[in-house]
């Protein structure tokens, strides 16, 4: 079984900075099928990213995915004030397990 | 606009059973496969079981295998999840995701509000 690793567990940042979020998984992984959720507080998780660099259609282009093999990075540019939340990887191809996921908090 | 609403959540005593349903709406339920996914209190997300979109095929993850069942009625655009000889690890919100095709390998493009499961005596 794959397992999915996030670094780091939280990220203190202030809004307009530049979040770079770390997803490993324990061997290769194909880029087709890795995802990315974003969850807010008492809310359902969104889909941000599948295809490990696709946005899924009404994501804001500030959020970009990229990476192959074993080590893929969630970027958010600029933060805004509603993008402080949980965001976790899934390998949807052969595990479909989920990392642990990465709180962005404010700074 | 796709909708997902589970419910049949509630409080059950250890060794009880829940049935959780899901109805569908906004899409085409049939042409679709189905997840269950689950939160446990303060914790990450944890795939629990799929079904393709005909039902012929399903998978559940090793935590809930021989005590759960994914099923679905495509007449109904609902997706089930029976789940027997609960405990107390099972309490989390379940939530089902409707997937991106009919089979795997899909990701979770919609995914329902959740329904609160807990396990107490």
């Amino acid at each position: 079984e794959v397992v999915l690793t996030q670094s780091p567990g939280t990220l203190s940042l202030s809004p307009g900075e530049r979040a770079t979020l770390s997803c490993r998984a324990s061997q290769s992984v194909s880029s087709k099928y890795l995802a990315w959720y974003q969850q807010k507080p008492g809310q359902a998780p969104r889909l941000l990213i599948y295809g490990a660099s696709s946005r899924a259609p009404g994501i804001a282009d500030r959020f970009s995915g990229s990476g192959s093999g074993t080590d893929f990075t969630l970027t958010i540019n600029r933060l805004e004030p509603e993008d402080f939340a949980v965001y976790y990887c899934q390998d949807f191809g052969t595990s479909r397990t989920f990392g642990q996921g990465t709180k962005v908090e404010f700074k | 606009e796709v909708h997902l609403l589970e419910s049949g959540g509630g409080l059950v005593q250890p060794g009880g059973s829940l049935r959780l349903s899901c109805a569908a709406s906004g899409f085409t339920f049939k042409n679709y496969a189905m997840t269950w996914v689950r939160q446990a209190p303060g914790k990450g997300l944890e795939w629990v079981s799929a079904i393709t979109d005909d039902g012929y095929s399903t998978w559940h993850a090793d935590s809930v295998k021989g005590r759960f069942t994914i099923s679905r009625d495509n007449s109904k655009t609902t997706l089930y999840l029976q789940m027997n000889s609960l405990g107390a690890e099972d309490t989390a919100i379940y939530y089902c995701a409707k997937g991106s095709s009919a089979s795997r390998p899909y990701y979770l493009e919609y995914w329902g509000q959740g329904t609160l499961v807990t396990v107490s005596a």
